[in-house]
This record gives C-alpha cells, structure tokens and sequence, in this order.
C-alpha cells in the first residue's frame, strides 16, 4: 500500500523551529518528486514546497516560506523532511506530505498530515 | 502566473449531478490541472489530472461517477449521481514556472 507518513508537529513558540518528516512506503520513493502543502484551520491549501526526485536538482518555496523553510529528502531512507525556522502565528498549520505523479506535476497521493502550532 | 478561480459553495440533491468549475486566469487557457477531494476533517485525496485536450487521468479507486472536462478556461469536475459522501471540499491545482504550484480555494459542495 502507498503511504505517507508525517511526523514532528507540535506547539512551538513564535520565532522558533521545529523539523518536520515524511516516512514513504510502498512505493519507489526515489523516483518521484515530493512535496510540502499546508492548510491553515479553517482555511483552504497552500503549496509550501517542492524537490524534485533527486533532491539535489530542483527545489522550489513559496514566496511565504523562502528563506525560513529548508525541504530535504533522503531516498535511502524513503524520508521526506521540512525545517522550519524563524516560525510566525500564521504557520499555523496542518502540514501534508505529498506525492507527485511519476515524471509529472500534480500531486497525486497525501499523507495524513500534522499539526503545527505557532503561538506564545 | 495562472491563479484558478473557484466559487465557494455549491449545492444539489442526492442522486443528481453537478459540474464544478476551476477557472483559470487571463492568458493561461491551455494549462492542465488537477482536481483534489477534501472530505470533512480528512487529508485531501486525488481525483483526477485533467489535460487540456479535456481528457482526464483518474487516480486509483476513483468512481466512474467522477469525471472532468473543460471548455475554454474553465475546467469542470462532474460528479453524477451524488451520494452523501461526495460532500466535501474540492480543490483545483495547476503548476507554472513562476509561482511553480498553485491551488484554487476550493468549493464546498453540500449534498441535499
């Protein structure tokens, strides 16, 4: 079964960090391109971030995160990771791993999400 | 950069259909998308990839109920023979070379 995993969601406090991961199974992880995409409560999704299969070839942010988020993977450890520093109240999110369609955009399979909590 | 418009809400009755609509903006006609299905308090799942040739890709365990089209700058996810569990939120995506990745606000569709 494809499954996407998250974990590293918590309450951190304005102007901190915290790491998120992404755990992938059941498929080859190597050769697909990932993604972070957020939903603040309440709210509708916000692509956060993108790398490209390699991980070393493409990376993309949103306008909202450059410079504070660092996407990373580690295809021998079928993991997906998100730094994220410098965090604001408005960060405040559900953060989704999530999959590309082999060779192609669209994201095409979501991870379960987890919960992050920017506040003081 | 293409922004995708889509309205708010919509509604109908169980066992009918209804067509929603991603419209993208001026000057991005061509762009292909994807249509995505957030039910309540759920991750969003995939539905479908839908080229600008208006033919679609539909993911893994998606019913033949679901299906998309497109007509100028509008992209259309149909959904026949609605079930109460095809209430939800339903979003648009498309990607450029700009912004690279792009969702629309979804609309929340409501089953009668």
């Amino acid at each position: 079964e494809v499954q996407l995993v998250e974990s590293g969601g918590g309450l951190v406090q304005p102007g901190g960090s915290l790491r998120l991961s992404c755990a992938a199974s059941g498929f080859t992880f190597s050769s697909y391109s990932m993604n972070w995409v957020r939903q603040a409560p309440g709210q509708g999704l916000e692509w956060v971030s993108y790398i490209s299969s390699s991980g070393s070839s493409t990376i993309y942010y949103a306008d909202s995160v450059k410079g504070r988020f660092t996407i990373s993977r580690d295809n021998a450890k079928n993991s997906l990771y998100l730094q994220m520093n410098s965090l604001r109240v408005e960060d405040t999110a559900v953060y989704y791993c999530a999959r590309d369609r082999y060779g192609d955009y669209a994201v095409d399979i979501w991870g379960q999400g987890t919960m992050v909590t920017v506040s003081s | 950069q293409p922004v995708l418009a889509q309205s708010s809400s919509a509604s109908a009755s169980l066992g009918s259909s209804v067509k929603l609509t991603c419209t993208l903006s001026s000057g991005h006609n061509s762009y292909i998308i994807a249509w995505h299905q957030q039910q309540p308090g759920k991750a969003p799942r995939y539905l479908m990839k839908l080229e600008d040739s208006g033919t679609y890709d539909k993911g893994s365990g998606v019913p033949d109920r679901f299906s998309g089209s497109r007509s100028g700058a509008d992209r259309h996810l149909t959904i026949s023979n609605l079930q109460f569990e095809d209430e939800a939120v339903y979003y648009c995506e498309t990607w450029n070379s700009d912004t690279h990745r792009v969702f629309g606000g979804g609309t929340k569709l409501t089953v009668l």
